[in-house]
């Protein structure tokens, strides 16, 4: 149980364009989901925290207008990158905490994302 | 503010050999804190946590205890095998849902 997917697992897009990343829990619901950026030999780096019907709360030095994060249901939340540059390239992962009411969080495999 | 701080990799055991990777962190107050282990194409996963110090936490075989005098949270396995090739991740929190990480350990094992 508790499984958090990700799609796409990777995607290669032109500078200039949009990308949507979707994160899913499977078999439980979330009330609250997490993406994160991870560089290359570097930690995780939590980038917005979003609670189902409400806005995502972004982290210090995240631009808000270009990672819009929306988590329109309980079991999804959507990250869309817009006018995606070369330095957005990176691997982003989200996590899932079920409305049980545990502390535990729940990761997707992970989404790696290249902008030519 | 707070960070976690993990031995750099990559660490390559032989199956059965004793596992430590270390973990230290720096915070205000006291943390919980976490290992989440990340196999080949999958997400991370909680391996075990301990959230007060002198707790040991413990799964599968590894053992983490929450030392304050040393702000450490060193990772164990006394016999490690080749399924235990992953990278590993230190992480604390403050019940605010909010997770610092580590850099993470890739951790491969020969037979």
């Amino acid at each position: 149980g508790a499984v958090v997917s990700q799609h796409p697992s990777w995607v290669i897009c032109k500078s200039g364009t949009s990308v949507k990343i979707e994160c899913r829990s499977l078999d439980f619901q979330a009330t609250t989901m997490f993406w994160y950026r991870q560089f290359p030999k570097q930690s995780l780096m939590l980038m917005a925290t979003s609670n189902e019907g409400s806005k995502a709360t972004y982290e210090q030095g995240v631009e808000k207008d270009k990672f819009l994060i929306n988590h329109a249901s309980l079991t999804l939340s959507t990250l869309t990158v817009t006018s995606a540059h070369p330095e957005d390239s990176s691997f982003y992962i989200c996590s899932a905490k079920p409305f049980s009411g545990t502390d535990t969080q729940y990761f997707g495999p992970g989404t790696r994302l290249t902008v030519l | 503010g707070d960070s976690v701080t993990q031995m750099e990799g990559p660490v390559t055991l032989s199956e059965e050999a004793f596992l430590t990777i270390n973990c230290t962190y720096t915070a205000t107050g006291y943390p919980s804190l976490f290992w989440y282990v990340q196999y080949p194409g999958e997400g991370l996963q909680l391996l075990l946590k301990a959230t007060k110090a002198d707790d040991k936490g413990s799964n599968k075989g590894f053992e983490a205890t929450y030392r304050k005098e040393t702000t450490s949270f060193h990772l164990e396995k006394g016999s490690v095998q080749v399924s235990d090739s992953a990278v590993y991740f230190c992480a604390l929190n403050f019940g605010n849902e909010k997770l610092t990480f580590g850099t993470g350990t890739r951790l491969t094992i020969i037979p």
